[in-house]
């Protein structure tokens, strides 16, 4: 069954540094998600993204949070300089060959550490 | 600030012993209600997603029914298994946005 990817599955940073996770949705899916959850507390909604472009985003994804789809495959969130609240499970998701609204499927997960 | 409220937090139960816990969200612009199995380790599982109200979704010993005037969801399990054990988050969907609330989940422990 097909399914969605991330790597890596675990990430140290120091403060201030850019870290890039990686995730690889389901082949014939036309939608894009980010989640995260810090520990302890729910899963949030971070962006969305269809056909190319971010199609929502949250009050969380501000300027040092950036979403890219780079050759087709990968679907990439970078975060430029990491702050000690961004450690997190970051969550990738993909959905509907019709509909956004459709079931989406979750990776299994990137947890990041902000040291 | 969209908040969609899950109960218990927490539940053990028998070996099969049914069970049931809710899921409450906004009745207003309603679009869609998901519901997610989320064991340890591994990726949220999409069970169901509800759009109508009056929906009823079934899969295998798992059911779910959906009230969107009131705004609540139920979930069920029939005869509880101990791989049924996991957090169960339901995630709500308002109409005209793609942006997914969760809410925190119910953790199921199914004492064998």
């Amino acid at each position: 069954e097909p399914e969605v990817t991330q790597t890596p599955s675990h990430q140290v940073t120091q403060m201030g540094q850019e870290v890039i996770l990686r995730c690889v949705p389901i082949s014939n899916h036309l939608y894009f998600y980010w989640y995260r959850q810090i520990l302890g507390q729910k899963v949030e909604f971070l962006v969305s993204f269809y056909n190319n472009e971010i199609s929502e985003k949250s009050e969380i994804f501000d300027d040092q949070f950036s979403v890219e789809r780079p050759d087709g495959s990968n679907f990439t969130l970078k975060i430029r300089s990491t702050k000690l609240e961004d450690s997190a499970m970051y969550f990738c998701a993909s959905s509907g060959v019709h509909e956004w609204e459709e079931t989406q499927y979750f990776g299994p997960g990137t947890r990041l550490l902000v040291l | 600030i969209l908040n969609v409220e899950q109960s218990p937090q927490s539940l053990h139960v028998q070996e099969g012993d049914s069970t049931n816990f809710t899921c409450s969200f906004p009745s207003s612009n309603f679009y869609a209600l998901h519901w997610y199995r989320w064991e340890t380790a591994k990726s949220p599982e999409a069970l169901f997603v509800m759009t109508l109200n009056g929906d009823e979704k079934k899969k295998g010993r798992i059911s779910a029914t959906l009230n969107t005037k009131e705004g609540y969801s139920y979930l069920y399990i029939k005869g509880s298994q101990p791989e049924d054990s996991a957090t169960y988050l339901c995630a709500f969907t308002m109409g005209g946005y793609q942006k997914v609330t969760f809410g925190t989940g119910t953790k199921l422990q199914v004492i064998p």
